[in-house]
């Protein structure tokens, strides 16, 4: 069945650019996002790139796919502690039989001073 | 404001007695949808609804029932709890199953 997978922990000091990786296995997905959770509150959508794009920048945030490769990452430059949170990486199972969003195991991003 | 409403946000319960869930959108989403967040496991989608009247099993149904009477309301029922279903709970809706998905800010249920 369809996948996600992310590494599960990332640490980085302030300033510093941080890079999330994420695999996924349907080729045929629509749409791939990045949910950010900080502690106690749901997801909230940070940025999606639609899959027949290779790149998107949005302030301190870019996105890049390599759909050959089923690979997506997520690089925040000057990574604040502000920041501290997990990400998760999500596709839309354009393929699958329900359609819905397939999320990984999100990454938790740990922001030292 | 554009929110999904959970309720309540912690619940406590004993094993067996039934309880509801509920999730509210003011958005005119079709689709919605519940998750549960488990440790080590991401979030898994329980069920999910395309319009008024569609419900559908997502990959974790078993304990679970919906309802989706109106476009703005999607209750998730747990008719019998067990410990097995502590778990942080998050609803969320779309305007469709491609789009991005807005979720509530997640129910927090222990099963005792």
């Amino acid at each position: 069945g369809e996948d996600v997978e992310q590494s599960l922990f990332l640490s980085v000091r302030e300033g510093d650019s941080s890079v999330i990786n994420c695999t996924y296995t349907d080729s045929s997905s629509t749409y791939l996002y990045w949910y950010k959770q900080e502690p106690g509150a749901g997801l909230q959508l940070l940025t999606y790139i639609f899959s027949n794009m290779d790149m998107k920048q949005d302030q301190r945030l870019t996105v890049l796919l390599n759909k050959k490769d089923k690979h997506l990452s997520l690089r925040i430059a000057d990574t604040q502690t502000g920041d501290s949170a997990i990400y998760f990486c999500a596709e839309s199972g354009g393929g699958g039989s329900q359609g819905n969003l397939i999320f990984g195991k999100g990454t938790k991003l740990s922001v030292k001073p | 404001e554009a929110q999904v409403t959970q309720n309540p946000r912690y619940l406590i319960t004993v094993t067996g007695k039934k309880l509801t869930v509920t999730c509210s959108q003011n958005m005119n989403h079709e689709y919605m949808s519940w998750y549960r967040q488990d440790p080590g496991l991401g979030l898994r989608q329980i069920y999910y609804s395309m319009n008024v009247e569609v419900t559908d099993k997502g990959d974790v149904p078993e304990g679970y029932k919906v309802s989706r009477k109106e476009k703005r309301n999607f209750p998730l029922i747990l008719e019998s709890p067990s410990p097995n279903q502590t778990s942080l709970y998050f609803c969320a809706s779309s305007l469709d199953r491609y789009t991005e998905a807005f979720f509530g800010q997640g129910t927090r249920l222990t099963v005792v």
